[in-house]
């Protein structure tokens, strides 16, 4: 079946490191990635939709200058959460569509990211 | 506002009976609708879906049953066994647009 590769699994890092996420589609082509956060005991939220070859759009409340996305290729987007601080802790999930459109999507195992 | 609401955050069944998980919506302009399964450190892994023009959709062990009327959804497992034990997302989308997911249901099927 579809897989998404995300790396890393887990980081811990000082606080005012960056901290940059990979999600790739390891065996189909996606024009549109989204990335979610979750905190303890809540559902995923959406944080943007990253579509290959534009810009990223970023649900409200996000901070794009804080939470960098890149999606350079039809099988790679990037997450960069810049100058991370305590409360950018939290569980990050990439997902991919492949390309046509049509569901469902394809998550990746997600990302534990701790600041210090 | 939540759009998509798992009103039980956890649901604990015997091996080989019926798991029951249950979803509501608000947005009467969602037309599909997933169901997702999430072990421990691990992402969501899609388990089944089923498009706004369907009532039913089964696959092996897993139903999913719409009530458009109602905007609810459930998720049948029969029979449930231990390794199902897992947390359940029902998620919903407009055609072409991001799934707004649930707060998800733990399940804990017992041996």
């Amino acid at each position: 079946g579809a897989v998404v590769s995300q790396h890393p699994s887990r980081v811990i890092c000082k606080s005012g490191t960056s901290v940059k996420i990979e999600c790739r589609s390891l065996d189909f082509q996606a024009t549109t990635m989204f990335w979610y956060r979750q905190f303890p005991k809540q559902s995923l939220m959406l944080m943007a939709t990253s579509n290959e070859g534009s810009k990223a759009t970023y649900e409200q409340g996000v901070e794009k200058d804080k939470f960098l996305i890149n999606h350079a290729s039809l099988t790679l987007s990037t997450l960069t959460v810049t100058s991370a601080h305590p409360e950018d802790s939290s569980f990050y999930i990439c997902s991919a569509l492949p390309r046509g459109g049509g569901q469902p999507q394809h998550f990746g195992d997600g990302t534990r990211l701790s600041i210090l | 506002d939540q759009q998509v609401k798992q009103n039980s955050p956890s649901l604990s069944v015997q091996e080989g009976r019926i798991s029951i998980l249950n979803c509501d919506y608000t947005n009467s302009m969602f037309d599909y609708f997933l169901w997702y399964k999430k072990y421990p450190a691990e992402g969501p892994t899609f388990l089944i879906s089923i498009s706004s023009i369907k009532d039913k959709n089964e696959d092996g062990r897993f139903t999913v049953f719409l009530n458009k009327s109602a905007k609810h959804l459930s998720l049948h497992i029969v029979p449930s066994q231990p390794g199902d034990s897992a947390v359940y997302f029902c998620a919903a989308s407009e055609l072409n647009t991001p799934l707004v997911f649930g707060k998800g249901t733990r399940l804990s099927v017992i041996a």
